[in-house]
């Protein structure tokens, strides 16, 4: 959806580098999602954000991963030291509200040599 | 754990016929059901969202929810080679956890 902006959108890191990927959410979206695609694969959940607050990172991993989203700027999602296997297409999705439909970004594609 | 679970096919049908989708979720308590178009390469876009039981049609498709037996469809009428694609059911728990669980989605060929 062209009101989700992520960026970049393909990023490539070699391992034991940072990855730090963006997610500025629709107009009057102030919800965010994060999740991660493996190929043929669905959409597995990451973390839960809003103005803040960190609501629920239940599906990310304990190390190395982390989230925010700041009172000003973008969601970013960082992955520090990362490994082949971070190597996945992951999007953010934003909603206006907490029970309303998600809206995509384009994603980014990140790819660990 | 809350599951969704979907074929993955491919469902493979020809131009003009009506693809069935299918979709069953593990949670009696889900309040909210979606169904996302993905293309190879692309991001997940919003076809149909469902909350009551019962059908409900916007264009060529149609979302079919039963409650009762945790079941979910999308029924894509006059199928197009232009509708092959991955289609993913998303499933939403009520009561406070706003969270969206998605399939593993199911493979459309609409084949000409």
């Amino acid at each position: 959806n062209a009101g989700v902006m992520q960026n970049p959108r393909h990023l490539v890191r070699r391992r034991g580098q940072e990855a730090r990927l963006r997610c500025s959410p629709m107009k009057g979206h102030s919800h965010v999602y994060w999740y991660r695609q493996l190929p043929e694969e669905g959409l597995k959940f990451m973390v839960y954000l809003q103005k803040e607050n960190i609501i629920d990172e239940s599906g990310m991993p304990k190390e190395r991963f982390s989230a925010e989203f700041p009172k000003e700027g973008p969601s970013i999602l960082r992955i520090q030291q990362v490994v082949r296997g971070d190597s996945a297409a992951y999007f953010c999705a934003t909603s206006g509200n907490a029970d309303e439909k998600l809206f995509f970004g384009s994603g980014t594609q990140l790819s660990v040599l | 754990q809350k599951e969704v679970e979907q074929n993955s096919g491919p469902l493979s049908v020809p131009e003009g016929a009506i693809a069935s989708l299918n979709c069953t979720y593990s949670d009696r308590g889900s309040q909210s059901f979606f169904w996302y178009r993905q293309y190879s390469g692309k991001s997940p876009e919003l076809i149909m969202s469902i909350y009551s039981n019962g059908d409900k049609e916007d264009g060529r498709f149609t979302a079919q929810l039963n409650k009762a037996s945790q079941y979910v469809s999308l029924l894509i009428r006059d199928s197009q080679p232009s509708d092959s694609a991955t289609y993913l059911c998303a499933v939403r728990e009520g009561g406070g956890s706003y969270i969206p669980t998605f399939g593993r989605g199911t493979s459309l060929i609409v084949h000409p």
